[in-house]
């Protein structure tokens, strides 16, 4: 079965404090895909990174920063120095080799970055 | 590029109606998928569609259809409507073809906010 956990449902910080935005993964396939995006207020889903199961490295992307670990099924995302303009819901997702577009989403985390 | 669009941003109807929802992909994008996101179930996908064949499918009743057309837009039909069927419905493009995947991405329109009555 697959499925996606960010037990954090919502996180609150203030300005230039680092944030960690918690996923864990089940799944039985030996490929697959892992996601993050970012949901403003306005709705629309915006795509931050991509990870593939053979890829274990990580990355960092300005502030931004993926932690993936196979042997905890965990792809973490990490904010440094975060900003008010990072407020909104972030998603982790999980997609498999033979059905790739069928994205199974975790259930959010909701972050609020205050002043 | 211009990204995934969606129309209309904002509908709605009375139970027992229909609704058509469209979504025009990024250029050169093959594959439409369809998610509904509600607080309660969250974003759960519906189906997708890959050179006009569906070629997925989630768990939700025959109400909720699709089709795609030869330019790779896609429209949603729900019919039937019911109160549960409020949602954001969110269309995503990709290029989708097999081969694509170590690489390809899923890309979101800004969503449809349906509101039944």
């Amino acid at each position: 079965a697959q499925k996606v956990t960010q037990a954090q449902t919502e996180i609150s910080v203030v300005e230039k404090e680092d944030v960690t935005l918690d996923c864990v993964y089940e799944t039985r396939d030996t490929t697959y895909y892992l996601f993050w995006y970012k949901q403003p207020p306005s709705g629309e889903l915006v795509f931050l990174i991509r990870r593939n199961s053979f890829d274990e490295q990580n990355e960092i992307s300005g502030r931004y920063s993926w932690n993936f670990q196979k042997s905890t099924s965990s792809f973490n995302f990490t904010i440094t120095a975060s900003q008010v303009v990072d407020s909104a819901v972030y998603f982790c997702a999980l997609s498999e080799e033979r059905n790739f577009n069928k994205f199974y989403f975790g259930s959010g985390t909701k972050l609020n970055v205050k002043p | 590029k211009a990204g995934v669009t969606q129309t209309p941003r904002y509908l709605i109807k009375t139970r027992g109606q229909q609704v058509t929802l469209s979504c025009s992909p990024i250029s050169g994008h093959r594959s439409v998928s369809w998610y509904q996101q509600t607080p309660g179930q969250g974003l759960q996908f519906l189906f997708e569609y890959f050179s006009e064949t569906q070629r997925n499918k989630g768990n939700f009743p025959g109400r909720f259809s699709g089709r795609q057309f030869s330019n790779s837009r896609s429209e949603m039909n729900v019919s039937t409507l019911e109160l549960g069927d409020s949602a954001l419905y969110l269309c995503a493009s990709s290029l989708g073809g097999q081969m694509d995947t170590s690489t390809d991405t899923q890309y979101f329109g800004p969503g449809t906010r349906l509101t039944v009555l």
